[in-house]
């Protein structure tokens, strides 16, 4: 089975300064993996996806991501952080059987703490 | 562009009470979501569906029912709610590729006394 471990429960950073939030996962086969971000009280949205190619993807608001097989990971990179990051951040990887359709399996997420 | 809705929002219950939440999205997808969010668990998968008609498993489907009559629907049901289902409820819904993401609502927040 499928599992997604993010180390870090809480990361505090200042503001301008860069972050990156670490994510590594556990698949048998090719994963498909996804940074998510959540605000308080929101649903989540969807920063950056990796399925294949590029191993280094850009995803929305200033946020990059790079896969690296052989350390089974899917690092979030941010160069300078806002105040308004501040925020849930949810790493996912696509689950393994049925074709995918069964659903994500979530890490337990990073809460990003900004310092002014 | 609704995209995914959630309704209610908020819902308090009394242990053994029975409620349904809804979930209905405008994207046409096939595939779609129940998850739970408790503290420090991230999201777990309850049930989900591949497309009108379906229903399968998840996770953690215990204490939960589910039914996809619609494809724009998809109902999360508690038959008799218990204080260890407080927790946010959010559903998801994906187009027909595995490479595509999922779309969220924006939870429902439900509290059993």
């Amino acid at each position: 089975a499928q599992s997604v471990t993010q180390p870090d429960i809480h990361i505090t950073v200042s503001e301008g300064a860069s972050l990156e939030l670490r994510c590594n996962y556990s698949y048998g086969a090719t994963p498909y993996l996804f940074w998510y971000v959540q605000s308080p009280g929101q649903g989540l949205q969807l920063l950056l996806k990796y399925f294949s190619g590029d191993t280094l993807v850009q995803g929305i608001k200033g946020f990059e991501a790079e896969f690296k097989r052989s350390q089974s990971s899917f690092n979030l990179r941010k160069p300078s952080v806002h105040w308004s990051d501040a925020a849930e951040y949810f790493c996912a990887v696509g689950a393994e059987s049925g074709g995918g359709a069964d659903g994500l399996t979530f890490g337990k997420g990073t809460h990003l703490i900004i310092q002014p | 562009n609704a995209g995914v809705t959630q309704t209610p929002k908020f819902r308090v219950l009394k242990t053994g009470q029975s409620m349904t939440l809804l979930c209905a999205q405008d994207m046409n997808h096939e595939y779609m979501y129940w998850y739970r969010q408790d503290p420090g668990m991230g999201l777990r998968l309850i049930h989900y569906s591949v497309g009108e008609g379906t229903t399968a498993k998840g996770e953690v489907p215990d204490g939960y029912n589910v039914s996809r009559l619609k494809k724009q629907n998809f109902l999360l049901g508690l038959e008799s709610a218990a204080p260890s289902q407080t927790s946010v409820y959010f559903c998801a819904s994906r187009g027909d590729s595995r490479n595509q993401p999922q779309h969220f609502g924006d939870g429902t927040r439900l509290s059993i006394l």
